[in-house]
């Protein structure tokens, strides 16, 4: 059983419209993450939060729209998206955001963009 | 800037047989090294670190990994493989002191013949 859950865990959406990634930690911990893996491609790191403040935000395209509205919730707002944007998401959750503060993973949402 | 690359984009082995997974990097200092496996449908999960100190280092699943500097590596291994380890290997590469800057590498497709 893993301590992130993510809903849904498969989502079809169409280009025009609007859906939302859910992520919930119950590990008490105060960084979060928002991760993209595509086939063959490594891992991308999409957003950090740490204590509900927006940390980091790797030159992500503005139809990705994340929110953090406590640190044991986290989503992703997904519009007008494309069908390279099809991947599996995965959200991570540490202790701190230090490199010693081992990364939680849920597993995933399959996202597919029609 | 940091890199991590894992040479072997798929193997195969024999159930009971040892299995080792190669994995490079590159960075100036030492780095944070990571392996983390990936079952089907799920999220990823640390299988063990290196920080410092011991270069041989223990995980979990009975999963070991060696920093060997001189080579830039950090290769996995186990004894005895299972039919259960079947899953795709991440190794991943920190630098700095936000787990932000963990970069991962492609991934290792694990499958066991039995």
């Amino acid at each position: 059983e893993t301590g992130v859950t993510q809903t849904p865990r498969h989502l079809v959406m169409g280009m025009t419209n609007k859906k939302s990634l859910k992520c919930e930690q119950h590990l008490g911990h105060n960084a979060m993450y928002w991760y993209k893996q595509s086939a063959k491609k490594p891992l991308e790191l999409m957003f950090v939060y740490s204590l509900e403040e927006r940390v980091e935000n790797n030159s992500v395209p503005s139809r990705f729209s994340p929110e953090c509205p406590n640190s044991s919730h986290l989503f992703l707002h997904l519009h007008t998206l494309q069908p390279e944007d099809s991947a599996l998401y995965l959200c991570a959750s540490s202790q701190g955001p230090g490199m010693d503060s081992p990364l939680h993973f849920g597993n995933g949402t399959r996202l597919t963009v029609t | 800037a940091q890199s991590v690359t894992q040479p072997d984009i798929h193997i195969t082995v024999s159930e009971g047989a040892s299995l080792e997974l190669r994995c490079n990097y590159s960075y100036g200092a030492t780095p944070y090294l990571f392996w983390y496996v990936q079952s089907p449908g799920q999220g990823l999960q640390l299988l063990l670190k290196y920080f410092s100190g011991d270069t041989l280092v223990q995980g979990i699943k009975g999963f070991e990994a060696e920093f060997k500097r001189s080579q830039s590596s950090f290769n996995l291994r186990k004894p005895s493989v299972h039919w259960s380890d079947a899953a795709e290997y991440f190794c991943a590469v920190g630098a700095g002191s936000s787990a932000s800057k963990i970069i991962f590498g492609s991934g290792t497709r694990l499958s066991i013949r039995p």
